[in-house]
């Protein structure tokens, strides 16, 4: 039981380059998020999706897209990667709304 | 305004030293306080999910309790494998799916 996993674990990108982050969870849950954490601004939601097929905005949307096709699969896509979008990348996964969330180990993206 | 506040923000303490870190929230309709641990590089770790004031979960040297308006994380006897950060995070009615964090405590156990 992985729990859950997060590809690529790091990954430089120049400024105007597209990347997907890849969130795989084997604990059956309904309820995945994309998280960013930066020194001094904590953990923030980019999106979240409630089930199969269904996203939404979380906190931070801008300039991110996610897709949920497989219940087990969460990503989390950079159409024009800017400096901005230098972070650590996290995702999670709960049994439902307002359960424990799960966190994988993580994505550090630096964008030149 | 809905908010996690943490204290200290950082906290050293000799080994066997017991302490405690403090989560207090300002949020109405509190559905879940939640603590992790988080060790550098990594993802936070799940630790207690508490749901009612007066709830208390214990794991091997650590006691999470909640109140109305705050939250304790008791570590007792702590070892140096203790060094971490400590996250705690709200779920609360008005914030659907959203989980609030505090900024964290930095604990360092020396030995």
């Amino acid at each position: 039981n992985a729990g859950v996993t997060q590809t690529p674990k790091f990954r430089v990108l120049k400024t105007g380059q597209s990347m997907t982050l890849l969130c795989a969870q084997d604990m059956n849950h309904e309820y995945m998020y994309w998280y960013r954490q930066d020194p001094g601004m904590g953990l923030r939601l980019i999106h979240y999706s409630v089930g199969e097929g269904t996203t939404a905005k979380g906190e931070v949307p801008d300039g991110y897209n996610v897709s949920r096709l497989k219940k087990q699969n969460f990503l989390l896509g950079l159409e024009s990667a800017a400096p901005s979008q230098t972070s650590v990348y996290f995702c999670a996964s709960s049994y439902g709304i307002h359960k424990t969330q799960y966190f994988g180990p993580g994505t550090r993206l630096l964008v030149l | 305004e809905d908010q996690v506040t943490q204290s200290p923000e950082a906290l050293r303490l000799q080994e066997g030293e017991s302490s405690s870190l403090n989560c207090s929230y300002t949020v109405s309709g509190l559905r879940g306080l939640f603590w992790y641990r988080q060790d550098p590089g990594k993802g936070p770790e799940f630790l207690f999910t508490l749901y009612s004031a007066g709830e208390e979960k214990e794991k091997e040297r650590l006691k999470a309790t909640l109140t109305k308006k705050e939250s304790f994380l008791h570590i007792t006897a702590p070892k140096p494998e203790d060094s971490a950060t400590y996250l705690c995070a709200v779920s609360y009615n008005n914030a659907g799916n959203m989980l609030t964090f505090g900024g964290g405590t930095r604990l360092m156990v020396k030995p």
